[in-house]
């Protein structure tokens, strides 16, 4: 059935280098895209968003990028800190605009900011 | 501004029984969603509720109902539990009505257990 993927489970990366985060979703109708942050012991923080009329959206340190034509979502993290460490989870809005919410949760990747 | 709470944090109750969860919004916020995070199917989401009223449903059975209260504050009811109902409960609020472009903020969770 359709639903929103992550392309790894694990990542770990070196802290102050970038981290790269990828998503595939398979609606072309989901209109809108979610980032969330999950820490341990916590429930999900967002991040950041994007509506599927944009390509690239930045913010502080996080930069998000939707590829429509290869439903693909992907998250930056620049200089990535111990803090970072977490599971990150993308979320796509099947609904249409102005609809209700309907959120459907990609299964997460472990980012782990090694030393 | 105090966040999204929810109460118990930890729960344990046995198969057959009934639970049922709190969830207090970050004051002002009018919309209460609720989610069951599981290992093996990550987060999905059970309902949302605006104005003491169900606007949107997820794919769960009747056994999963909810209520919101003229103050915004929701309350999930899980009744004959099964074993496959051990999960954290997550709930989130946010400002606007249940649309899809507003940020949601969620609480730390109920993690219950079924035995």
């Amino acid at each position: 059935g359709e639903s929103v993927g992550l392309h790894l489970p694990t990542l770990s990366v070196q802290e102050g280098d970038n981290s790269i985060i990828n998503c595939a979703y398979s609606n072309s109708a989901s209109d809108y895209f979610i980032w969330y942050k999950q820490e341990s012991g916590k429930g999900p923080q967002f991040i950041i968003d994007i509506r599927s009329n944009m390509d690239k959206r930045q913010g502080q340190r996080v930069t998000v990028l939707l590829n429509k034509t290869v439903k693909h979502l992907s998250l930056q993290i620049a200089a990535t800190q111990p803090g970072d460490s977490a599971v990150y989870f993308c979320a796509e809005n099947k609904g249409s605009s102005g609809s209700a919410r309907q959120l459907t949760f990609g299964s997460g990747t472990q980012l782990t900011v090694l030393p | 501004k105090a966040g999204v709470t929810q109460t118990p944090r930890y729960l344990i109750k046995t198969r057959g029984q009934q639970v049922t969860l709190s969830c207090s919004p970050i004051s002002g916020h009018r919309s209460v969603s609720w989610y069951q995070q599981t290992p093996g199917q990550g987060l999905q989401f059970l309902f949302e509720y605006f104005s003491e009223t169900q606007r949107n449903k997820g794919n769960f059975p009747g056994r999963f109902s909810g209520r919101q209260f003229s103050n915004s504050r929701s309350e999930m009811n899980v009744s004959t539990l099964e074993l496959g109902d051990s999960a954290l409960y997550l709930c989130a609020s946010s400002l606007q009505p249940g649309t899809p472009y507003t940020e949601q903020y969620f609480g730390p969770g109920t993690r219950l257990t079924v035995t």
